[in-house]
């Protein structure tokens, strides 16, 4: 129980472009999910916390405008990276957190997908 | 924020024990996770301690004292898959949606 998955795994675009990276949580309901990104060799950063039928959340330093982040229902949140360029490219993790999980704050992630941005 | 600290990187022989430390300053503490990370891969749940004391899950143990915002994590009979980076993360009570604070990782070396 308690899977995410992620899709694409692996994303290479164009400077410029933009890319959309989907988040499910495949056997439980999640109220709130939350993008992660990982550079080498370095820990996960918190993007943006994001709660099913509400804007997001994003933390000090991230630009809303630039990582779009919907999550329109229980099982489903996505990150659109608009105009993307080469800084961009990383390692984007999503997780949930199942919505019976009560007081245990125990975030279930996604596999990941790697963008590169050429 | 919270200040989270844990070494950066450990080395130790195949079938031996490690112990990752973590400290920790933060307000209102809830729990306290270990992920262990394979390069490329997704975290994946470890262990989580909300009270004080040693929490034993098969070769790994983690433990916590609140008092000393300390914690760390137990590895025996170390195997060669264990190495992987090992992320202490903490949750805080005023945040209601159970954000996650994630130390920089150790990254534990198991050599032959």
């Amino acid at each position: 129980g308690a899977v995410v998955s992620q899709h694409p795994s692996r994303v290479i675009c164009k400077s410029g472009t933009s890319v959309k990276i989907e988040c499910r949580s495949l056997d439980f309901q999640a109220t709130t999910m939350f993008w992660y990104r990982q550079f080498p060799k370095q820990s996960l950063m918190l993007m943006a916390t994001s709660n099913e039928g509400s804007k997001a959340t994003y933390e000090q330093g991230v630009e809303k405008d630039k990582f779009l982040i919907n999550h329109a229902s229980l099982t489903l949140s996505t990150l659109t990276v608009t105009s993307a360029h080469p800084e961009d490219s990383s390692f984007y993790i999503c997780s949930a957190r199942d919505k019976l999980a009560g007081v245990t704050y125990e975030q279930y992630f996604g596999p990941g997908t790697r963008l590169t941005v050429t | 924020g919270q200040n989270i600290d844990q070494p950066t990187e450990m080395t130790a022989t195949e079938g031996a024990i490690v112990q990752i430390n973590c400290t920790y300053q933060t307000s209102g503490f809830n729990g306290l996770f270990w992920y262990q990370q394979h390069a490329g891969e997704a975290p994946t749940f470890l262990s989580y301690n909300v009270l004080d004391g040693l929490e034993e899950k098969g070769r790994f143990s983690s433990f916590l004292s609140r008092s000393k915002g300390y914690s760390y994590l137990l590895l025996k009979e170390l195997q060669m898959k264990d190495s992987a980076s090992y992320l202490c993360a903490v949750s805080v009570v005023t945040d209601s949606w159970g954000k996650l604070q994630f130390g920089a990782g150790t990254q534990v070396v198991v050599t032959p």
